[in-house]
Parts: structure tokens; C-alpha cells; sequence
């Protein structure tokens, strides 16, 4: 699986965008970039994911650079509940379902 | 949104005990995992299963653990002599075809606690 690299904290103003950098620059052509968070020890909750066209679902953005070597996670409107360790993963090299975690980046968001 | 749901939230047993920790994955779900979280690091894949064989284990993954399915509904992860070092938070997790363009589903946890 692809590693990847993350800034180990960030902070973001409630209501402000939330961009969330991640360095794959390994990933492979057939793996897909997670992106995952987990709020204060709960289980890992999904957020999005894509392979190299940008995407977009009621939780969040996800930018793929064109050489697919990075990519952003934007959450358009932050809250306080979004303060969350968030992952971004390589995945998807074979059939397989299984994630390798990174330590991710812990977003504060303040009021 | 369907839920995998796991029992207990806390476990709390002593060294060398057994422990069974339980999951009830998503109903059409065909595969399932377990990953482990040490209080502060990260968290680790430890095994996934599928059609009633482990697919795929990591090297955490070792004699002293066991799982099975034992009906239609469980998926079960077996400590079969506790350590002080298996004290984390212990997430089973759940997809439907186990490919890399599918999200897993997790559940809350179960905290064990060895004494």
C-alpha cells in the first residue's frame, strides 16, 4: 500500500473551509486515496474516496493532483464536530479491503 | 446509514484469560475485519475474512488469535491467553465485496482492558 504523508495537526475556524493536505506521491495506478477520520477513539468513520477525477459528497471535496502524487480533503464548512484525526490512505493495490493507517492529521476546529 | 455493532463497549479481564469480543457486521456484508488501536498509536489491520477463511492476517496476528464466524450474524475475535501489551481498542469492520474501490464500514469498539 501507498504511504502517505500528512502535517500532524491543523486548525481551522468553525464556518471557514477545512483543507486538508496528504503527500502519496508512491501510490500506484490503481490505488484509490481514502480518506477516513476518527473522532476522539470512536471507530474510523468514512469520508470519501477517489482514484484520479476530484469528487465531491455531502460530506466533503477531494482535489487529486493531475500526477495523482497528493491530494486535498476540503470540508466546505468546518464545525466543531469535525475535530477529528483524519487519514488519508493509499488503497486498493489487489482485492483487498485492508487499510493501512498513518498517524493522520488532528484537526481542531475553533470557535 | 446501517451500522456494524460491536459488544462489549469495555471488556476488563486478567492476564491470561480468554476473551471473546463480538461483532455483528452489516447484514450483506461478505467480508469481514478486525483492527486493533493501543491507547495513543495507530491503528493496526489485524485480519480480514472472507467465506469463512481468514484472507489475509498481519504479523500482530499471531496463535493467540482466533475467528470465526459461528452463525449468519457473528463475527467473533478470540484472545485465547490474554497479554498485558493486548490492552487497545479492538474495531471490526465490515464490506461487501472486499475490493479496493469499496469504504469499510467500522463499528465503535471494544475497549479491553488486561489486568
Amino acid at each position: 500500500d501507498a504511504k502517505t504523508t500528512q502535517p500532524p495537526s491543523m486548525d481551522c475556524a468553525e464556518g471557514r473551509a477545512a483543507n486538508l493536505p496528504c503527500n502519496h506521491s508512491t501510490i500506484s495506478g490503481n490505488e484509490y486515496v481514502y480518506w477516513y477520520r476518527q473522532i476522539h477513539s470512536q471507530g474510523p468513520q468514512y469520508i470519501i474516496h477517489g482514484l484520479k477525477n476530484n469528487e465531491t459528497n455531502e460530506m466533503a471535496s477531494l482535489i487529486i493532483t493531475e500526477d495523482r502524487k497528493s491530494s486535498t480533503l476540503i470540508l466546505p464548512h468546518a464545525t466543531l464536530r469535525d475535530t477529528a484525526v483524519y487519514y488519508c490512505i493509499g488503497a486498493g493495490s489487489g482485492n483487498t479491503g485492508k487499510l493501512i493507517f498513518g498517524q493522520g492529521t488532528t484537526l481542531q476546529v475553533k470557535p | 446509514e446501517p451500522e456494524v455493532t460491536q459488544t462489549p463497549s469495555h471488556q476488563v479481564t486478567q492476564m491470561g484469560q480468554e476473551v471473546i469480543l463480538r461483532c455483528v457486521p452489516i447484514s450483506n456484508h461478505l467480508y469481514f475485519y478486525w483492527y486493533r488501536q493501543i491507547l495513543g498509536q495507530k491503528v493496526e489491520f489485524l485480519v480480514s475474512f472472507y467465506n469463512n477463511e481468514i484472507s489475509e492476517k498481519s504479523e500482530i496476528f499471531d496463535d493467540q488469535f482466533s475467528v470465526e464466524r459461528p452463525d449468519g450474524s457473528n463475527f467473533t475475535l478470540k484472545i485465547r491467553s490474554t497479554k498485558l501489551e493486548d490492552s487497545a481498542m479492538y474495531f471490526c469492520a465490515s464490506n461487501w465485496a472486499g475490493t479496493g474501490n469499496e469504504k469499510l464500514f467500522f463499528g465503535s469498539g471494544t475497549q479491553l482492558s488486561v489486568l
